[in-house]
């Protein structure tokens, strides 16, 4: 483990779904991202936190909603995904948004039906 | 438009050969680069490069940075089975106030055959 946790660890849903991915880190970190990887894709960030304020939203659309209700734990709502969107999602940490030292955790496996 | 170009995207080796992997980049106001090794699902820092000419090395595993050139190089010796793994290079640069925004690569995916 590498003190970054994401649950679940795979999750298939249909489109007309609404469920919720979760990361959970105790390295002290204030920081806390989501990355998208696609099959021959490079990692493309999603979303960025610091200090429980999203500081960056890169374009994501609508049917992605994050949630950071404190600096350990940080959710990725669902809902309506399309077929597209199944791709790994990684969760990663660092001490501030300024700091590249990110932990990674193992991601979900996300399949969109 | 900023990016992170690495290659080659894959390779083949056998043990006890030695490789080396390159990304280039164009990125606005560079600050650092980053080396991952990514074996399953969760990628692993290797090292971060901010100084030009300044190799880093940990065990077989050596990096180096041009940024008059805007490239790395990473350098594994004597691999092993073991090293098979896809290896991503980041980079960060500034973007207004999320200055932890890394641009990733595609990746280049070495496999070390015994």
């Amino acid at each position: 483990e590498t003190g970054v946790t994401q649950t679940p660890r795979h999750l298939v849903m249909g489109m007309t779904n609404k469920k919720s991915l979760k990361c959970e880190q105790h390295l002290g970190h204030n920081a806390m991202y989501w990355y998208k990887q696609s099959a021959k894709k490079p990692l493309e960030l999603m979303f960025v936190y610091s200090l429980e304020e999203r500081v960056e939203n890169n374009s994501v659309p609508s049917r992605f909603s994050p949630e950071c209700p404190n600096s350990s734990h940080l959710f990725l709502h669902l809902h309506t995904l399309q077929p597209e969107d199944s791709a790994l999602y990684l969760c990663a940490s660092s001490y501030s948004a300024a700091n590249y030292g990110y932990t990674f955790g193992s991601g979900t496996r996300l399949t969109v039906v | 438009e900023d990016k992170v170009v690495q290659s080659p995207l894959s390779l083949v080796v056998h043990e006890g050969d030695t490789v080396t992997l390159n990304c280039s980049y164009e990125v606005t106001n560079f600050r650092s680069l980053l080396w991952y090794k990514q074996e399953k699902k969760a990628p692993t820092f290797l090292f971060m490069l901010t100084s030009s000419g300044i190799e880093k090395k940990s065990g077989r595993l050596s990096s180096i940075l041009d940024k008059k050139e805007l490239f790395s190089i990473l350098n594994i010796t004597a691999t092993q089975t073991g090293d098979s793994a896809v290896y991503l290079c980041a980079v960060g640069g500034n973007y207004g106030g999320s200055q932890g925004n890394l641009i990733f690569g595609k990746g280049t995916k070495l496999s070390v055959k015994p």
